[in-house]
């Protein structure tokens, strides 16, 4: 069983929607939880960190339930821009795991 | 953006060859760690390092070696390319390791013919 899964996908929505990406995690001594973004044949980069109280940056929510082991990721008011792969990654010890990722298209 | 750099970025190779991939960073982090990224199983580990000359395996590092001699530098290498090793290769640098984030390399593409 993979330590961090997640839905892969597609996601293809039209700009302004809402969308939600949901991922569990399989170890509850996984510490840290994380949401990073790819662009197509770039790396990952760090969208935004995941916490427990849940935490906001512009128009995305990300939150951790810890009891259920999954996190979230919610974009308001989706823009062309969002368009990427976001991918999920949980913590533990010194590895980070990382889900499939889930692809998302905004479209016009 | 953290200072990381792989070389070469793209590469092509005959099946047999030893290869080996270079991640440089700047930023004086202690945990390196080098990951194979292939459709389907997404982002998945083949070794890491904590400190100079410390190291450990990942979930996929059968045909791979690594080596710290310096803080900057953590080497990648296949031993004896196969085409399964096709893929892209992405070094990740973080302060303290599982306790914060980690940054990207811009990756490096390796296809073994």
């Amino acid at each position: 069983r993979k330590e961090v899964e997640q839905d892969p996908g597609p996601f293809n929505v039209p700009e302004g929607a809402t969308v939600a990406f949901n991922c569990t995690y399989s170890n509850s001594a996984s510490q840290s939880f994380f949401w990073y973004r790819q662009d197509c044949r770039k790396e990952p980069k760090l969208l935004m960190s995941v916490y427990s109280s849940g935490n906001e940056d512009g128009r995305f929510t990300a939150q951790l339930n810890r009891a259920s082991q999954y996190i979230s990721l919610l974009i308001r008011d989706s823009k062309l821009s969002d368009s990427a792969t976001y991918l999920c990654v949980g913590t533990t010890g010194n590895q980070f795991y990382f889900g499939t990722g889930t692809s998302l298209t905004v479209i016009p | 953006d953290a200072g990381i750099t792989q070389s070469p970025r793209h590469k092509v190779t005959e099946t047999g060859t030893p290869v080996t991939l270079r991640c440089h960073q700047t930023e004086n982090h202690r945990y390196m760690y080098w990951y194979r990224q292939d459709p389907g199983h997404g982002l998945r580990l083949i070794h890491y390092s904590y400190g100079v000359k410390d190291t450990d395996k990942g979930e996929v590092s059968d045909g791979y070696s690594v080596s710290r001699s310096k803080t900057e530098d953590f080497l990648l290498t296949l031993e004896s390319a196969t085409s399964s090793q096709t893929s892209v290769y992405f070094c990740a640098i973080s302060p303290e390791g599982g306790v914060t984030e980690a940054f990207f390399g811009q990756g490096t593409r390796l296809t073994v013919v």
